[in-house]
């Protein structure tokens, strides 16, 4: 069975700082990753994935992921918070065995501080 | 741009009511998708659809039916609508083959009185 875990369902930065979001999933075969992000009152947007090659993969609004295939991590990161960044970001993995569709994480909330 | 809509942003209804939640996509995907999505337990899998007349159960199927009669066209279906399913509903597309993402419509705010 294939899980997905986002540690920290509220993650509080100041604006300028480092985002850090993390992501870690449970799967014996090699993953396509993603993570989405939902704004208030809005549905999911594809931030970035990971499908196949490089392991760091560079995204929309300047976010970046690094697929770690020893820790089983998928973190979402972006050198510098802004006051826009603030949404739910969701993890994603999709498995190419039996299930078609993508098991989600629960989600973790960012607040940006001014 | 893919485009996914939903029927409504909002929807109040009543406790036994039967309710449809409609879903259209216009870029000719196979795949489609419902979810319910509540805080603190993300989004969770209702049915999916891999094709017209097709249809394969997600993890929380119960209380849930859909239909797919032509391929632009998902629609999740509320037989007898309980307050347990007050939630956000949403659905999505993809196309067939590996590592695609899934595109998502603005989601239905479903509340059951």
């Amino acid at each position: 069975a294939q899980s997905v875990t986002q540690l920290g369902s509220h993650v509080s930065v100041s604006e300028g700082a480092l985002v850090l979001l993390r992501c870690n999933y449970s799967s014996s075969v090699p993953p396509y990753l993603f993570w989405y992000v939902q704004y208030p009152n809005q549905g999911l947007q594809l931030l970035l994935k990971y499908t196949t090659g490089a392991t760091l993969v560079k995204g929309i609004n300047g976010f970046e992921a690094e697929f770690k295939k020893s820790e089983t991590s998928f973190h979402l990161t972006k050198p510098s918070a802004h006051m826009s960044d603030a949404a739910e970001y969701f993890c994603a993995v999709f498995l190419d065995t039996g299930r078609r569709a993508l098991t989600f994480g629960s989600g973790t909330r960012l607040q940006v501080q001014p | 741009d893919v485009k996914v809509t939903q029927s409504s942003r909002y929807l109040v209804k009543r406790t036994g009511e039967k309710v449809f939640l409609e879903c259209v996509q216009d870029m000719d995907h196979e795949n489609m998708f419902w979810y319910r999505q509540d805080p603190g337990l993300g989004l969770r899998l209702i049915y999916f659809s891999y094709d017209v007349k097709m249809k394969e159960k997600g993890d929380i199927p119960e209380g849930y039916s859909v239909s797919r009669e032509k391929k632009e066209r998902f629609s999740l279906i509320l037989e007898s609508a309980s307050t347990n399913q007050t939630s956000m509903y949403l659905c999505a597309s993809r196309p067939p083959g590996q590592g695609y993402e899934q595109y998502f419509g603005p989601g239905t705010r479903l509340t059951v009185t």
